[in-house]
């Protein structure tokens, strides 16, 4: 199994529903990132949280939200999605310590019509 | 500002052949540096990372990249390519408690039979 897994794989929608793509890991990692991926933009930082009730805004948290329900478990939101917002989206995790890498998932691919 | 620049978008190179990936990068701390490589449908998978000690490190998969301060860069190379080697690879510099990571956008490497 998967250390850092992500549902749904892949996700086709509307403009103006609401999205939640979820994130979970069996790592025991207490850092958990949420990252988008553009063509030609590598991976850009959304939101990132250090334990439950430590949550912050990354470099392109517009238009987005998150939650932490446990240690364990990550969820990105788009309150209501727009098409620009079609993306490659990973959820990553890493341990405390310097020189940590970070974990990544296979991915959510969303495309917003 | 940090930033990672990896100045080749794409490279093609034969089965066999030598390479090379260049990474440079700007960051006002001690940085750690690390590589990825991402294959189609996949999510990013550690390579090497660098954060102190010996220049010269090794990765999975028979590659390994040289820490250079002067030239503030971090290349990634590997002797002889291999056609599974076929794939996107990213170059992150991050440091510090937190951990975020600063990412490349990217080179895309093709290899010819």
């Amino acid at each position: 199994d998967a250390d850092v897994t992500q549902t749904p794989r892949n996700r086709i929608t509307k403009t103006g529903k609401r999205i939640m793509l979820e994130c979970s890991q069996t790592k025991g990692h207490d850092r958990m990132y949420w990252y988008r991926q553009d063509p030609g933009l590598g991976l850009r930082l959304i939101y990132y949280s250090f334990d439950v009730k430590d949550i912050n805004k990354g470099e392109i948290s517009d238009g987005y939200s998150v939650s932490r329900q446990a240690q364990a478990k990550f969820s990105l939101s788009l309150e209501s999605a727009i098409p620009n917002q079609t993306a490659l989206y990973f959820c990553a995790t890493r341990g405390q310590g310097r020189g940590q890498p970070q974990h990544f998932g296979d991915g959510t691919r969303l495309s917003i019509l | 500002a940090q930033s990672v620049t990896q100045p080749d978008i794409h490279i093609t190179v034969s089965e066999g052949a030598s390479l090379e990936l260049r990474c440079n990068y700007s960051y006002g701390a001690t940085p750690y540096l690390f590589w990825y490589v991402q294959s189609p449908g996949q999510g990013l998978q550690l390579l090497l990372k660098y954060f102190s000690g010996d220049t010269l490190v090794q990765g999975i998969k028979g590659f390994e990249a040289e820490f250079k301060r002067s030239q503030s860069s971090f290349n990634l190379r590997k002797p002889s390519v291999h056609w599974s080697d076929a794939a996107e690879y990213f170059c992150a510099v991050g440091g510090g408690s937190q951990g975020n990571l600063i990412f490349g956008k990217g080179t895309k490497l093709s290899v010819k039979p």
